[in-house]
């Protein structure tokens, strides 16, 4: 399996609406990032959080991390109809040399 | 400034043939990395370079994928024989530094818009 999980998968709300979705890891890291993709194409990079930081804000977005539980979660607040798009955790980490693993994404659809 | 660019944008080739997926990073980045992704699902990782050398190969799922990175800035990723399990989004991304070091915002990977392959 991954290393990033997220979940859940998919998720619909309408606009306004708050969006969380969690990301689970297995091995110590270094740092964890979160990506936006739309259409399949390229990753855009939303935030980096370190491995010593709890906490993390980004305009709407806010990022959690808890490395006893190996977690992360994004929230985006008052989501927009532009906010649709596939998310992604991506861990970074000395055991894992030096590139991202990626989860499976949770695909997040904002309904006007 | 410019990001990472990818050419072509799309590529559709024969079963059999070969092809090759060029990537220019940022502007002074020392790290570039590639990695596929299937429909539905994460990246995976294939190669990372720092510099002008691999540094990490292990994701490469056979000797007919091969990279290079001549100059320590444009790469190449080459791939004989092409298989249809090898059609996909192939994604470059650079850092300023390596990944795995300080784990701090100097290690942020910034992706490509990638090239669609499709082999027929």
């Amino acid at each position: 399996s991954q290393q990033g999980e997220e979940d859940p998968q998919a998720l619909s709300i309408q606009e306004g609406e708050n969006a969380t979705m969690n990301c689970s890891y297995k091995t110590s890291i270094n740092n964890l990032q979160w990506y936006r993709q739309n259409s399949g194409r390229g990753l855009v990079h939303l935030i980096l959080i370190r491995s010593n930081e709890r906490e993390k804000h980004s305009g709407r977005l806010r990022v959690t991390l808890d490395t006893s539980k190996k977690s992360s979660s994004l929230l985006i607040t008052a989501s927009r109809a532009a906010d649709t798009a596939s998310y992604f955790c991506a861990t970074g980490g000395k055991a894992a040399g030096n590139k991202l693993t990626f989860g499976g994404g949770t695909r997040v659809l904002v309904k006007p | 400034g410019a990001g990472v660019s990818q050419t072509p944008s799309n590529k559709v080739t024969e079963k059999g043939k070969y092809v090759e997926l060029r990537c220019d990073p940022i502007s002074g980045h020392t790290a570039l990395y590639w990695y596929r992704q299937s429909l539905g699902q994460g990246p995976e990782f294939l190669i990372y370079f720092q510099g002008t050398g691999a540094a990490d190969d292990s994701g490469l799922p056979n000797d007919r994928f091969f990279a290079v990175r001549p100059e320590g800035s444009v790469s190449t990723l080459k791939i004989q024989r092409t298989e249809r399990g090898d059609s996909a989004v192939y994604l470059c991304a650079s850092s300023l530094r390596p990944s795995g070091t300080s784990g701090g915002a100097q290690e942020t990977q910034y992706f490509g818009p990638g090239t669609r392959l499709l082999v027929l």
